[in-house]
């Protein structure tokens, strides 16, 4: 079974511009999770979808950030603009209501550095 | 709200050397609970779960048993290989989302 896969994995940007980061879950998961981590924060979760449906969005930091998921095998993370302070790596994770509660698998992470 | 904390790192240990990472958490009911693993440059990879009181998760040598009674899940392992140097998050799940602890660097020397 593939994980969940996310693009790209590494991106630098410049200050002001777009940054699209994409996931695709696990077949069959119904939960997507994006999370953000930093050392100066660690690991924060930004916002999770349900049947595609966001659930909580509590975490995205501001405005700039948005998350769509447009099918059950895709979901994206845009910030526009971009700014310096959002250099992390951002992870992709999914879920199924079927398993443990809460149990997730993690994509490889995004490293966004932004200039 | 719910909660977790756990011991601060990093942890530098020589190899064989016994490992201990304590784990505490706050919740409203009986969450699940998790101990995750992140390896460098890697995303986190689950080492093992409870989901009940008195459970014993267990995965690649390593060991945390869900206690009620001090709502602790602490990890444990016997002898550390250069190999386990990595980032552990311990974790509750008692809905749909997953609460982490800060995590806890781990070193192992040869």
């Amino acid at each position: 079974d593939a994980g969940v896969i996310q693009s790209p994995r590494h991106e630098v940007t410049e200050m002001g511009q777009e940054v699209t980061l994409r996931c695709k879950p696990i077949s069959g998961h119904d939960y997507l999770f994006w999370y953000r981590q930093t050392m100066m924060r660690g690991l924060e979760l930004l916002i999770y979808f349900n049947n595609n449906v966001p659930i909580d969005d509590s975490g995205m930091p501001e405005d700039r950030f948005s998350a769509k998921m447009p099918n059950a095998s895709f979901s994206t993370l845009k910030i526009q603009p971009s700014e310096p302070r959002d250099s992390a790596v951002y992870f992709c994770a999914s879920s199924s209501a079927g398993f443990p509660r809460g149990e997730q698998y993690f994509g490889p992470g995004t490293r966004l550095t932004v200039t | 709200g719910n909660s977790v904390t756990q011991m601060e790192g990093p942890v530098t240990l020589s190899e064989e050397a016994f490992l201990t990472i304590n784990c505490t958490y706050t919740a409203t009911g009986y969450p699940s609970l998790f101990w995750y693993v992140q390896y460098p440059g890697e995303g986190l990879q689950l080492l093992l779960k409870a989901t009940k009181a008195d459970d014993k998760g267990s995965n690649k040598g390593f060991e945390a048993t869900y206690r009620k009674e001090t709502t602790s899940f602490h990890l444990e392992k016997g002898s550390v290989q250069v190999s386990d140097s990595a980032v552990y998050f311990c974790a509750q799940g008692g809905s749909e989302k997953l609460v982490f602890g800060k995590g806890t660097k781990l070193t192992v020397n040869p």
